[in-house]
């Protein structure tokens, strides 16, 4: 799987929108982003995930670039519940169904 | 659905005990894994099934661990003997193959002492 690359921290108002950026400049063609968070003590959780397509649901909206090279994870009105570690997870599927964590990026919203 | 369910929620248990967590799948789901994590090491995957087959056990740390499905909704994690150095804490996930992501337990804390 593709290595990506998230800044280790951000810091977002309240109610305003959350921009976590994530490079994967060595995705292949068959490799989906996948993007989840952990909350302090709590189990990681799944956000969303896109091969090309942008794409959206009740949680966050995902940017992909034309070239696949970049994303960005949308958090459009950021909440202080928000506060957590946002992992990018570069991924091909199929039969190998593993994924591998990095450091991610913690997100802070302040009030 | 009541999601993947761990227990116990917390263990301490002293050095060389044997140590059993537990995980219970999402009903439907046919891929479990199992990580471990610490602030030194982040969240590393220790194993994963198929169908109740193991598929990769490289991330095991040592023959002190193993870890069985002995049906499709049911799975165990077995440290014996536990040593300090084990303490972390564990979550399984569930997913059904190729199908959306992981859903993750609320994770066994155990502290070795």
């Amino acid at each position: 799987d593709a290595k990506t690359t998230q800044p280790p921290s951000m810091d977002c108002a309240e109610g305003r929108a959350a921009n976590l950026p994530c490079n994967h400049s060595t995705i292949s063609g068959n490799e989906y982003v996948y993007w989840y968070r952990q909350i302090h003590s709590q189990g990681p959780q799944y956000i969303i995930h896109g091969l090309k397509n942008n794409e959206t649901n009740e949680m966050a909206s995902l940017i992909i670039t034309e070239d696949r090279k970049s994303s960005t994870l949308i958090l459009p009105h950021a909440t202080l519940r928000d506060t957590a570690v946002y992992y990018c997870i570069v991924h091909r599927g199929g039969s190998n169904y593993k994924l591998t964590f990095g450091k991610g990026t913690l997100l802070t919203v302040n009030p | 659905d009541a999601g993947v369910i761990q227990s116990p929620r917390h263990e301490v248990t002293e050095m060389g005990q044997e140590v059993t967590l537990r995980c219970k799948l999402i009903s439907g789901h046919n891929s479990l894994f199992w990580y471990r994590q610490t602030m030194m090491r982040g969240l590393e995957l220790l194993i994963y099934f198929n169908n109740n087959v193991p598929i990769d056990d490289s991330g095991m740390p040592e023959d002190r661990f193993s870890a069985k499905m002995p049906n499709a909704s049911f799975s165990t994690l077995k440290i014996q003997p536990s040593e300090p150095r084990d303490s972390a804490v564990y979550f399984c996930a569930s997913t059904q193959q190729g199908v959306g992501g992981y859903t993750f337990g609320s994770g066994t804390r155990l502290t070795v002492v």
